[in-house]
């Protein structure tokens, strides 16, 4: 089974500021790496998808990238709306999520 | 564009079954390559696949949970459902319907709360 482990754990920063999330795989995987986004009592939002692809109406300060066993979701610029937990999510055998980081405002 | 929503009863008693539904609007469950699964998140912790059916009625489990899982799908009704048995206090959670989109999930319900207490 391959572990994704996101860090930092939570992330403190100011609107406007360039966010840079990080999600690490056991061992290296394919490119079915995607993204999401979880706002306070709402269902998670699809933002990334094969590493890289955004997802239908996702801004494009959203990005994705990485290969291997190490990826990355930047968000180029924080919108307020911005702030909320985001997991990364593989699947291998089965699919499995990451254990999420925080972006919080400082 | 296509919606989820998921139903059942908000609490179940310890060593009972979980049964949930979720009624898909705006597409047909049977249309294209469409999977559908079961994703839960307890409270304040991270989320969990559960498993996935497409509409012919295969199925794919994650494998701690396969022994206490079934989904099943109804076509006629745009419907799949979602059985857990015998349940614990650890099976409390915000139960998600989710679309498979390739390996990802890109329509989501809005999630039910199940709380699993005597």
């Amino acid at each position: 089974e391959i572990v994704l482990t996101q860090s930092p754990a939570t992330l403190s920063l100011s609107p406007g500021e360039r966010a840079t999330l990080s999600c690490r795989a056991s061992q290296s995987v394919s490119s079915s790496l995607a993204w999401y986004q979880q706002r306070p009592g709402q269902a998670p939002r699809l933002l990334i998808y094969d590493v890289s692809n955004r997802a239908t109406g996702i801004p494009v300060r959203f990005s994705g990238s990485g290969s291997g066993t190490d990826f990355t979701l930047t968000i180029s610029s924080l919108e307020p709306e911005d702030f909320a937990v985001y997991y990364c999510q593989h699947r291998s055998n089965w699919l499995t999520f990451g254990g999420g980081t925080k972006v919080e405002m400082k | 564009q296509v919606q989820l929503q998921e139903s059942g009863p908000g609490l179940v008693k310890p060593s009972q079954t979980l049964s949930l539904t979720c009624t898909v609007s705006g597409g047909s469950i049977t249309s294209g390559s469409s999977y559908w699964s079961w994703i839960r998140q307890p409270p304040g912790k991270g989320l969990e696949w559960i498993g996935y059916i497409y509409y012919s009625g295969s199925t794919y489990y994650n494998e701690s949970l396969k022994s206490r899982v079934i989904i099943s799908v109804d076509t006629s009704k745009n419907q799949f459902s979602l059985n857990l048995t015998s349940v614990t206090a650890a099976d409390t959670a915000v139960y998600f319907c989710a679309r498979n989109y390739g390996d990802s999930f890109d329509f989501w319900g809005q999630g039910t709360l199940v709380t699993v207490s005597s």
